[in-house]
């Protein structure tokens, strides 16, 4: 298996635009997860999906921040408008939670907002 | 609220001396255990898992964790690390009922230097 895939994996851009973030969970995972990792505040958990369905959206930091799963294998992450206060690491995970609930974490998507 | 307390952010060691990471949870009802490892810019991978039996838990690399329930806690350790060891750690708690969400620690940064 190929695991968690993001795209892209780095991401510069203007304040003020749009931004969209990409993610592949593993093939049968019925949960995926998206994350959010800075200096600042760590690691923090923004949003995450059980089959397709939003589960639990509390972690998103403002309307400026929405995400969708339109299929079993994939989803985005979407800023609009970015601010530079948004750049961090992006992760992506994804878990098939059957006896324990381990995630498995892709690659990440570094986004700078200059 | 369930909360997950790491309480070393930084620790610097010597090759072969050995290494414990403290992880405590609040939270009253059975949970699983999880740690991650994350090298210089790479992404999440497990090294641990606890969810159930033998408290004491070996996982990758030459790592193990100690899950003791009265203190709510599930420790980290290696008898010998290696300049290879340098990475930030995370430990994370799932609910085993209900969501299937992390709730993870602080992380901690942790240097060997050769």
């Amino acid at each position: 298996d190929a695991g968690v895939i993001q795209s892209p994996r780095h991401e510069v851009t203007e304040m003020g635009q749009e931004v969209t973030l990409r993610c592949k969970p593993i093939s049968g995972h019925d949960y995926l997860f998206w994350y959010r990792q800075t200096m600042m505040r760590g690691l923090e958990l923004l949003i995450y999906f059980n089959n397709n369905v939003p589960i639990d959206d509390s972690g998103m930091p403002e309307d400026r921040f929405s995400a969708k799963m339109p299929n079993a294998s994939f989803s985005t992450l979407k800023i609009q408008p970015s601010e530079p206060r948004d750049s961090a690491v992006y992760f992506c995970a994804s878990s098939y939670p059957r006896g324990s609930g381990e995630q498995y974490f892709g690659p990440g998507t570094r986004l700078t907002v200059t | 609220a369930q909360s997950v307390s790491q309480h070393n952010h930084h620790v610097i060691l010597s090759e072969a001396a050995s290494l414990e990471l403290g992880c405590n949870y609040s939270y009253g009802g059975t949970v699983n255990l999880f740690w991650y490892v994350q090298y210089p810019g790479q992404h999440l991978q497990l090294l641990l898992k606890y969810f159930s039996g033998d408290p004491l838990v070996k996982g990758i690399k030459g790592f193990e964790a100690e899950f003791i329930k009265s203190k709510f806690s599930f420790n980290l350790r290696k008898p010998s690390v290696q300049w290879s060891d340098t990475a930030e750690y995370f430990c994370a708690v799932s609910l085993t009922s209900g969501t299937y969400k992390y709730i993870f620690g602080t992380g901690t940064r942790l240097k060997v230097l050769a």
